[in-house]
Formats: structure tokens, sequence, C-alpha cells
């Protein structure tokens, strides 16, 4: 059983498109985040959603808009895709916001 | 500038070599994590540190958080092939709103 799974793992889209990834967490943990990975692997935080709350929104561009329905779910929608955005998307979700991070696989996301 | 610098970037040796690696930082953290990351993955959790001075050993891997937990190391012994991958040190800041922050990361190869 997979602890974080986030869909899709690969995304190829054009400029200036709107796309979502989604991710679920079946750990019963209380926060979800989510994390980019540019090109150097430097990993990121965007957003953190402590009991479906946003606890957590660094400088991220407005067309970013993170959804969570419920605890075990935080969804990622971007709208009108640049080529910067291009980038490894990775959820991840801990108990409490300085407990053991546990990621998904990440999502390869790739704008042309 | 990057709260948690991670030295060095890049790391190639060759089979049963040793290493050190490096986590800096002019901030106090109440505790530090220690990941790897392997290529198509999301980084996985290898030890957390609490407190000052702590030694933690993980079959060949050493941690250990400065005395002033404002830095940490991470040293292998006789690294293989297997021990190849992405190492992050992440940080979780005291006092409220605290976040886990990631080091920039050290890449580490090690070859036959």
């Amino acid at each position: 059983d997979t602890a974080v799974s986030q869909t899709p793992k690969y995304l190829v889209t054009q400029m200036g498109n709107d796309k979502s990834i989604k991710c679920e967490q079946n750990l019963g943990h209380d926060t979800m985040y989510w994390y980019k990975q540019d090109s150097k692997k430097f990993l990121k935080i965007m957003f953190s959603y402590n009991n479906k709350e946003l606890i957590i929104n660094e400088t991220v561009p407005n067309r970013f808009s993170p959804k969570s329905p419920d605890k075990a779910h935080l969804n990622l929608h971007i709208n009108s895709l640049e080529l910067g955005d291009s980038a490894v998307y990775f959820c991840a979700s801990s108990q409490s916001m300085t407990g053991r991070a546990f990621f998904g696989q990440g999502t390869r996301l790739t704008v042309v | 500038t990057q709260l948690l610098e991670q030295s060095p970037q890049f790391l190639s040796i060759q089979e049963g070599e040793n290493l050190t690696v490096y986590c800096n930082s002019s901030s106090v953290f109440s505790s530090l994590q220690w990941y790897r990351q392997e290529p198509g993955e999301g980084p996985v959790l290898l030890v957390t540190v609490v407190t000052g001075g702590e030694v933690k050993k993980l079959k060949r891997l050493t941690f250990q958080f400065g005395d002033a937990r404002k830095d940490s190391s991470l040293h292998i012994t006789a690294a293989q092939p297997g021990d190849t991958g992405l190492y992050l040190c992440a940080g979780a800041l005291t006092g409220t709103a605290s976040k886990l922050t990631f080091g920039t990361g050290t890449r580490l190869q090690v070859t036959l």
C-alpha cells in the first residue's frame, strides 16, 4: 500500500494550459505539503495544510492554487502554465508541522 | 542565500572510501532530519536528531547534531554503490509556525 500517492507521475503540457496534480495519503496524518524541486534538486516548500487549513503559503504565484477537500487529500491546480513551472512537484504528509515527512513519488511537469 | 547550506554539492568517490557531508546554518533548529532521495523517487527519511551533540548510527552512516543545534554532519564509512543518491538535511526551526526547511542537497555517486 502506497503511503503518499500522487498522480500523474509525468505531465507534459503546453504553455498557457491549466493542469491539476492530485495527492492522497493513507497514513492518517494531519499535515500535507506541496514542494517544488528544481533542476538543481533544491526542494522548496510551496504550501502546507494542517487539518485542511492553509498554514504555509510561500511566495508562490497566484496561478498555483491548492485545495484540500479533506485531511487525506491535497490537490494542486496550476493556471496558465509557464515554461518556468517545469519542475518535479512532490506531495508530502506528516503528523504535525515538524514531524517526519513522507513523500510521494513526485510529478515531473514539463511545460513546452 | 539558503537557510541550510550543504557541502559538498557533489561528491564522486570509489567504493570503500569514507566521506562526510555537512549541513550548516546560522539558525538554531529544534530538530534536524536527514533524507536520501534516489532518482525518480521522493526523499526518504534516514534519521532525526534532536539534542545538541547527539550522535546516531545507522549501519555505516553516522549522524551528528552540532552542540549549538545549528549544524549537522553525515559520515559514511566504506561507501557502497547503493549509497548513491541525493542527501538532504532538513531543519525544523524553533518557535511558532515551525516548518521543515530543506538544505541545498549533496549528490553522492559511489562507483565500483
